[in-house]
């Protein structure tokens, strides 16, 4: 069974950093391509960022790009995502899902919440 | 304002069929498949469609998807009470190098 649970989360003052862990079980962890999905509170679901299996290649949403870093360790099956000089919009609820070749987003997990707040 | 448009809200009464569309441009829809999401209140989302049209195991065949040039459409036939909660398109956009998704659509069941 496919299994991914975040962690990480936390309240944090404007610019501060934070870093995100995704632990993945019940799959081929490295065969897989991972992103992180964020929902505000009350709103939509907003994709982040995209890392391929071997962590070569790494894709960013505009809003975070320059700001937040995406990487993983196959060696621990764990995806992360480092947050710095975090802004009140950054407020949500960060999910990490597997990246399944023309399936999209197949699996999820149930998410960590991040509050940016002074 | 979400790359992919569409309608906000959406309703159906039990047994009927629904239908929520998902507008797009070249560079996602036009051009790549189109994966649908269903987000039950206070839960994660779930793939219920994914390359325009397939069902994983285990999502009913009251779901049902398509695509035609830049737009695609979820289709729920036979609509139960449990089907209530946020519908989401999504898609690779080539032009942004990322994944776009649809604001959201909630689903009431009257």
């Amino acid at each position: 069974e496919v299994q991914l649970v975040e962690s990480g989360g936390g309240v944090v003052q404007p610019g501060g950093s934070l870093r995100l862990s995704c632990a993945a079980s019940g799959f081929t962890f490295d065969d897989y391509g991972m992103h992180w999905v964020r929902q505000a509170p009350g709103k939509g679901l907003e994709w982040v960022s995209l890392i391929s299996g071997d962590g070569g290649s790494t894709y960013y949403a505009d809003s975070v790009k320059g700001r937040f870093t995406i990487s993983r360790d196959n060696s621990k099956d764990s995806l992360y995502l480092q947050m710095n000089s975090l802004r009140s919009e950054d407020t949500a609820l960060y999910y990490c899902a597997n990246d399944v070749p023309n399936w999209g987003l197949a699996y999820w997990g149930q998410g960590t919440l991040v509050t940016v707040s002074s | 304002q979400s790359v992919l448009t569409q309608p906000p809200s959406a309703s159906g009464t039990p047994g009927q069929r629904v239908t929520i569309s998902c507008s797009g441009s070249s560079s996602n829809i036009g051009s790549k498949t189109v994966n649908w999401y269903q987000q039950l209140p206070g839960t994660a989302p779930k793939l219920i469609i994914y390359r325009n049209n397939q069902r994983p195991s285990g999502v009913p065949d009251r779901f049902s998807g398509s695509k035609s040039g830049t737009s695609a459409s979820l289709a729920i036939s036979g609509l139960q009470s449990e089907d209530e909660a946020d519908y989401y398109c999504a898609a690779w956009d080539n032009s942004l190098n990322g994944v776009v998704f649809g604001g959201g659509t909630t689903l009431t069941v009257l």
